[in-house]
This record gives C-alpha cells, sequence and structure tokens, in this order.
C-alpha cells in the first residue's frame, strides 16, 4: 500500500526567504505526481503536475522536482510571500489499478510572516 | 479544465441523522471522486463515482455508510448516512476532464453533534 509523507508538517518563515517542501512516497511505481495548494475553507488548487518521465516542473515562483527510484519530491518556494501561506499537499497517481486515484500526502502547513 | 461547485459549503447535523452532499461539474468529465479530510489529517478517498453504475469504494467504506449516485456526467451525490461525531469531515469531490488533470470542488465542512 503506498504511503505519502510529508516534512516538515508545520513551518514558519520571514517573508522573502526560500524554502523547501518534502514528500516522499514507499512505492516508486506511480504514474505522475501532483503538488496542491490547501487555504483554509477552500478546496485544493493545483500548483504543479510532474510526470513520471520529467524530472522537475516549474510555474513561476514555484520548482518541483520528481526522483522516481527514491521516492522523493520537493517544492521548492523562491521569495516566500505572506499570500503562500496555506497547506501544500504532494500526491501521487498509481501506475497501475486506477490511474486516477490520488494517494495524499499528510500536508506541510507553511506560514510565511511579515 | 474544470469548475466544480458543492452544496451545502457546510452543514451542522445532529448524530443518526443523513446529509447528502451535491457536487456540480460545468462541463462533462470522466471520472468523479468522493474525499474525506478528518481533522488535521489529509485527505482519503472514499469511492469513485461511476456513472450509471455503482460506486467502486476503498477499504474501509461501504455503500449503506456512504451511498453515491452519478446519474450522468456532470453531477453527483455522496450521502452520509446515519452519523456519528467521527464523521466530522471536509467532504471533497473531484472531477478529472477528458485528458486533463484532477480538479477539485471546494468542500463541504460537515460537524455532527
Amino acid at each position: 500500500k503506498q504511503e505519502v509523507t510529508q516534512i516538515p508538517a508545520a513551518l514558519s518563515v520571514p517573508e522573502g526567504e526560500n524554502l523547501v517542501l518534502n514528500c516522499s512516497f514507499t512505492d516508486s511505481a506511480i504514474y505522475n505526481l501532483q503538488w496542491f495548494r490547501q487555504d483554509p475553507g477552500k478546496g485544493l488548487t493545483s500548483l504543479l503536475l510532474i510526470q513520471s518521465s520529467q524530472r522537475e516542473q516549474t510555474s513561476g515562483r514555484l520548482n518541483a522536482s520528481l526522483d522516481k527510484s527514491s521516492g522523493r519530491s520537493t517544492l521548492y518556494i523562491a521569495a516566500s510571500q505572506p499570500g503562500d501561506s496555506a497547506t501544500y499537499l504532494c500526491a501521487v497517481y498509481p501506475l497501475t489499478g486506477g490511474g486516477n486515484k490520488l494517494t495524499f500526502g499528510t500536508g506541510t502547513q507553511l506560514k510565511v510572516e511579515l | 479544465s474544470a469548475v466544480i461547485s458543492q452544496k451545502p459549503s457546510r452543514d451542522i447535523c445532529q448524530r443518526g441523522t443523513s446529509l447528502t452532499i451535491q457536487c456540480q461539474v460545468d462541463s462533462q468529465v470522466t471520472m468523479m471522486f468522493w474525499y474525506r479530510q478528518q481533522p488535521g489529517q489529509s485527505l482519503t478517498l472514499i469511492a469513485t463515482a461511476n456513472q450509471g453504475s455503482e460506486a467502486t469504494y476503498e477499504s474501509g467504506f461501504v455503500i449503506d455508510k456512504f451511498p453515491i449516485s452519478r446519474p450522468n456526467l456532470t453531477f453527483s451525490t455522496l450521502t452520509v448516512s446515519n452519523m456519528s461525531p467521527e464523521d466530522s469531515s471536509i467532504y471533497l469531490c473531484s472531477a478529472v476532464p477528458p485528458q486533463e488533470t484532477q480538479y477539485f470542488g471546494p468542500g463541504t465542512r460537515l460537524l455532527v453533534l
């Protein structure tokens, strides 16, 4: 059974700092990996989708990397802003047996302070 | 892309009652899912809502407790039956348009007293 873990569980940083969120998964047989953002009282917003054949994806100040063999992904946020405060979730798509059934990580709650 | 709405956005219910949550997508989608997010925890998949047939439930979830309907390609409902305080969670539906990634609704916050 796939298990996805995120470290740290919570993080507080001053505005402007660069930071890295970590995601690890136990079964490397994944199709894709996706990073989401969850704001209180709202649903999930997709940030980046990394296909299994890719090693990284970039969108603005965000960069996500994927190392399937070691079961790890990182989300790099450059020049953090208070508006980045949210819970960040990584999720993996299985390679077989239901390609769209996501397994979510435990989440990292980020707070960017002025 | 897909825009997903859920009703109700939140509710407070008495134990022993049932609540039906609606999920509406603004376009036809291939797949729809229901997730649960218990307080302080991540999302757990409840079931896949299959259009025109019975839903496919994940381990630990059963149809009697969480009956699901999906009458067409844009709409699904999840009922939380015979509720107890342990059912207090956020319930989210998601949808997958053809050849696209997964989109999520805003969630329904349920508190069972």
